[in-house]
Parts: structure tokens; C-alpha cells; sequence
């Protein structure tokens, strides 16, 4: 079976530090991997997206940047971190852009 | 606006009775999907419906789809105080890599 793994659980950081989240999938190869942001009380927004290795996609600018260095792996970046990107952080996986799509545990930073 | 978007945006309803959440969406879709999330956890997909087919059922759960309203509506039956969470649409657009997820509903089943 597929399991998704997102650490760390939670994560508090001052604003200006750098900032990595990881996430690993188990069990499937050629994931379809995303990272989602939700603010308190929210819907997801879409941060970055990938098909496949070392191919990313960027839907909105911002502070944060992404990589897949590895099949199953999707790594989430900041050089510094600012107030606004507090929140909670998801990474989800899907067989292909269609299907259902597979939630991790989801990483609550706060920055101060 | 939102692809997506819920309706209504709180919905507070005893044990044992029905729940009903809508979903509006604006452009053409490869289908329409349904999650749900526990406060402070991950979405856990709950059920898929394709653009050609108009209703699925699963458990309590029940989606209808409208193509021609650009609409869809998650009904939980008899429900239950484990039932409480907060329920998200995502539509897949057609020729899109992506989901484009919905700003949710949040039930609330009071005892």
C-alpha cells in the first residue's frame, strides 16, 4: 500500500530563517506530487506542482520555492521567511492529474 | 473568483439528520471530487464523480452532478457527531495538471 510522510509535524520559525519541509511517498513510483498552503478556516491553494523529476511548477509567486530531487520525494524551500507564510502546509500525491489525490499529515508553521 | 465554491459556508445540523453542501464551478471539467478534513489534519478523498455521469453513491454519501448547471451537491445521510469536519469540492479541469479545490463547508453535527 501508499503511504505519504510530511515532517516536521510542526515547525516554529523566526521571520528571515531559511525554511525545509520535506515529503516522501512509499509504495507507487511516478507520482504526481503537490504542495498545498491553508490559512485558518480556509480552502488549499495550489503552491507548486510536479509530474515528474525535476520538473516544478509555480502557481503563485512568492516567498517559497520547490524541488524533486528524487522520484518520491518533494521538497519545499525559503531562503527567508516572512509573517505571511505562516500556515499549514500540505503535500498530496495522485497517480496522474486526474485522479484522486492522497494527503499527507501536513506541516503547521509558525513564523514569529 | 473561485472555481470552486462551496455552499454554505457553515452548516450546524443535529444527529440523525441529512446534510447538504453545494459546489459551483466555471469552466468545463474532467470531474468533480469530493474530500473531506478533521481540524488540523490532511484531506482524505471521500468520492469521485465524472463529468458524464449525473449521480454516485457511496456508504451515506451521495453526489449529484449537474454539467449543465455547473453544479454538484454532497448529501450525508443519518448523520453521525464523527461527521463533523470540514468538506471541500476540487473540480479537475479539463487539460489541467492540477485540482482547484473549493474554500469548503464545515459541518457541525451537534449530539
Amino acid at each position: 500500500s501508499q503511504t505519504i510522510h510530511q515532517w516536521p509535524a510542526t515547525l516554529v520559525q523566526p521571520v528571515g530563517s531559511p525554511l525545509s519541509l520535506e515529503c516522501t511517498v512509499e509504495g507507487t513510483s511516478n507520482p504526481n506530487l503537490y504542495w498545498y498552503r491553508q490559512a485558518a478556516g480556509r480552502g488549499l491553494q495550489l503552491l507548486f506542482y510536479s509530474v515528474g523529476i525535476g520538473q516544478i511548477s509555480s502557481e503563485v509567486p512568492q516567498n517559497l520555492s520547490a524541488s524533486r530531487p528524487q522520484d518520491r520525494q518533494f521538497i519545499l524551500s525559503s531562503k527567508k521567511l516572512l509573517l505571511s507564510d505562516s500556515g499549514f502546509y500540505l503535500c498530496a500525491w495522485s497517480r496522474d492529474s486526474y485522479n484522486e489525490q492522497f494527503f499527507g499529515p501536513g506541516t503547521r508553521l509558525t513564523v514569529l | 473568483s473561485q472555481q470552486g465554491e462551496e455552499d454554505p459556508q457553515a452548516l450546524s445540523i443535529q444527529e440523525g439528520e441529512n446534510a447538504t453542501m453545494n459546489c459551483s464551478y466555471k469552466t468545463s471539467i474532467n470531474n468533480l471530487q469530493w474530500y473531506r478534513q478533521n481540524s488540523g489534519r490532511g484531506l482524505v478523498h471521500l468520492i469521485l464523480i465524472r463529468s458524464n455521469e449525473r449521480e454516485k453513491h457511496s456508504g451515506r454519501l451521495r453526489v449529484t452532478l449537474d454539467t449543465s448547471k455547473k453544479s454538484s451537491s454532497l448529501l450525508i445521510t443519518a448523520s453521525r457527531a464523527a461527521d463533523t469536519a470540514s468538506y471541500f469540492c476540487a473540480t479537475a479541469l479539463q487539460g489541467a495538471q492540477k485540482l482547484v479545490f473549493g474554500q469548503g463547508t464545515r459541518l457541525t453535527i451537534n449530539p
